[in-house]
C-alpha cells in the first residue's frame, strides 16, 4: 500500500504563471487534506475534500487558490497568477475518515521566481 | 481559538543525552494530541498520538505525555542519537474533525556525535 503520493516534488514557476499540485491518498482513503508551510513558519490548514466536495476551505486564500478531489484521479490544487508570496512547501494528507490518523506526503516545493 | 505554541524553537544536545521537547495550547477541550517529525525537505512523520482520555504513549525510546488541565504535552527522547536530528511538530484537531490540525511552531533537534 502506497503511502500519500505528491508530485511534482519540486515547482518553480516566474510570478504570473498558474501551479497545478497533485495529491493521490493512499489506497481506500477518501478524505484530503491540504495544508501550507511557508518559510520560516509552521504548518497552516488550507482545505479539507472528500471525493467530488469540498467540504472546509476556512484555510483558503479567498482568490487565486482553488482545489478538488475528483470521482477519479488526484486531488489537484491549483495557483493562478503565482507570486512571490505564494513561494512554500504545500503537503497533502489523507485519511479514511474524518476521526482517524493523518498520513502525510512528502510535499511540493513551490518556488516562485 | 486554540493556539498551540512549542519552546524552545531550537535545541542542540550531545548524542547519548535524554531530552524534553514541550508543547502547550490554550484550549484543554482536545480531542487528542498528536507528535510528528519532519526532516528537511520531507514530510511528516507520525511519532506518537495521545487521546485525550490517555495521560502518555510509548514507542521505543519516545515518551509521549498529556496533561490537559495544564494545557502541556511533552516529548521524552531518551538516550538520543544524532539520526534524532530533525523538526519535532505537535498538533492538535479542530473540534470535530480530526483531520484539521492546528500545528505548533515546531522544535528543531541537533544531536551532536
Amino acid at each position: 500500500n502506497a503511502g500519500v503520493m505528491q508530485n511534482p516534488r519540486h515547482l518553480v514557476r516566474r510570478r504570473g504563471q498558474e501551479a497545478r499540485l497533485r495529491c493521490s491518498p493512499m489506497k481506500g482513503h477518501s478524505h484530503v487534506y491540504w495544508y501550507r508551510q511557508l518559510p520560516e513558519e509552521g504548518l497552516k490548514f488550507m482545505v479539507y475534500l472528500q471525493k467530488e466536495n469540498i467540504i472546509d476551505e476556512s484555510g483558503m486564500p479567498k482568490e487565486r487558490f482553488s482545489a478538488e478531489f475528483p470521482k477519479e484521479g488526484p486531488s489537484i490544487l491549483r495557483i493562478q497568477q503565482v507570486v512571490r508570496g505564494d513561494s512554500a512547501a504545500y503537503f497533502c494528507a489523507s485519511s479514511p475518515t474524518s476521526l482517524e490518523k493523518l498520513f502525510f506526503g512528502s510535499g511540493t516545493q513551490l518556488s516562485v521566481l | 481559538k486554540q493556539e498551540v505554541t512549542q519552546i524552545p524553537a531550537a535545541l542542540s544536545v550531545p548524542e547519548g543525552e535524554n531530552l524534553v521537547l514541550n508543547c502547550s495550547f490554550t484550549d484543554s477541550a482536545i480531542y487528542n494530541l498528536q507528535w510528528f517529525r519532519q526532516d528537511p525537505g520531507k514530510g511528516l512523520t507520525s511519532l506518537l498520538l495521545i487521546q485525550s482520555s490517555q495521560r502518555e504513549q510509548t514507542s521505543g525510546r519516545l515518551n509521549a505525555s498529556l496533561d490537559k488541565s495544564s494545557g502541556r504535552s511533552t516529548l521524552y527522547i531518551a538516550a538520543s542519537q544524532p539520526g534524532d536530528s530533525a523538526t519535532y511538530l505537535c498538533a492538535t484537531p479542530t473540534p470535530g474533525n480530526t483531520g484539521k490540525l492546528i500545528f505548533g511552531q515546531g522544535t528543531t533537534l541537533q544531536v551532536k556525535p
